[in-house]
């Protein structure tokens, strides 16, 4: 099984500032790697496929890049909606693993 | 398009318990659904998949043998049947659509969610 490690665990920014998150495989991935946001009582929403395709609907803020073990999302200007929690999945072998998650918090 | 989970509840150990995630607003049997719970203030784990026409299932190490993932495409309604619960199935369980590319091809990530339905399991 595929283990994701996210980095950091939480990130204390202000709203504008740029946000770098970071994704890493115990092994390639390839270019299999997602990202959703889930703020508090709500579902994940699904933000980047494929490493760095943003989904439909969402903001070109977000973006998303990488390949093979190391992968990032950064977020260009957070505005107050972004505050929320980051997950990062991938199923390139054996079943789908999420990693544990980056919390965007404000400062 | 829309997904709405049911069917949780409070059981005891060694319970059972079946949810049910009703689709809408999508041609359900075109898509591969899946299962994806999350413990109370933790991260998300993967839990069954099943692809459209419901011939091939597959399971989370940590359910296999209890846990039963099924649909009806006239209904469209995906279910999870979950016995000999522990307490560590305690969480909010999601539905969730795989995504399919153009050509219909379905992919790894979830691009349609719930809202969830919590199992707690204590006695």
């Amino acid at each position: 099984e595929i283990v994701l490690t996210q980095s950091p665990a939480t990130l204390s920014l202000s709203p504008g500032e740029r946000a770098t998150l970071s994704c890493r495989a115990s092994q390639s991935v390839s270019s299999s790697l997602a990202w959703y946001q889930q703020k508090p009582g709500q579902a994940p929403r699904l933000l980047i496929y494929d490493a760095s395709n943003r989904a439909t609907g969402i903001p070109a803020r977000f973006s998303g890049s990488g390949s093979g073990t190391d992968f990032t999302l950064t977020i260009s200007s957070l505005e107050s909606e972004d505050f929320a929690v980051y997950y990062c999945q991938q199923r390139s072998n054996g079943p789908p693993t999420f990693g544990g998650g980056t919390k965007v918090e404000i400062k | 398009v829309q997904l709405l989970e049911s069917g949780g509840g409070l059981v005891q150990p060694g319970g059972s318990l079946r949810l049910s995630c009703a689709a809408s607003g999508f041609t359900f049997n075109s898509y591969s659904m899946r299962w994806v719970r999350q413990a109370p203030g933790k991260g998300l784990e993967w839990v069954s998949a099943i692809t459209g026409s419901g011939g091939g299932t597959y399971y989370a190490d940590s359910v296999k043998g209890r846990f039963t993932i099924s649909r009806d495409n006239s209904k469209n309604t995906l279910y999870l049947q979950m016995n000999s619960l522990r307490a560590e199935d305690t969480a909010l369980y999601y539905c969730a659509r795989a995504a399919l590319t153009a050509s219909g091809s379905s992919q790894y990530y979830f691009d349609c969610w719930g809202q969830g339905t919590l199992v707690t399991v204590s006695s």
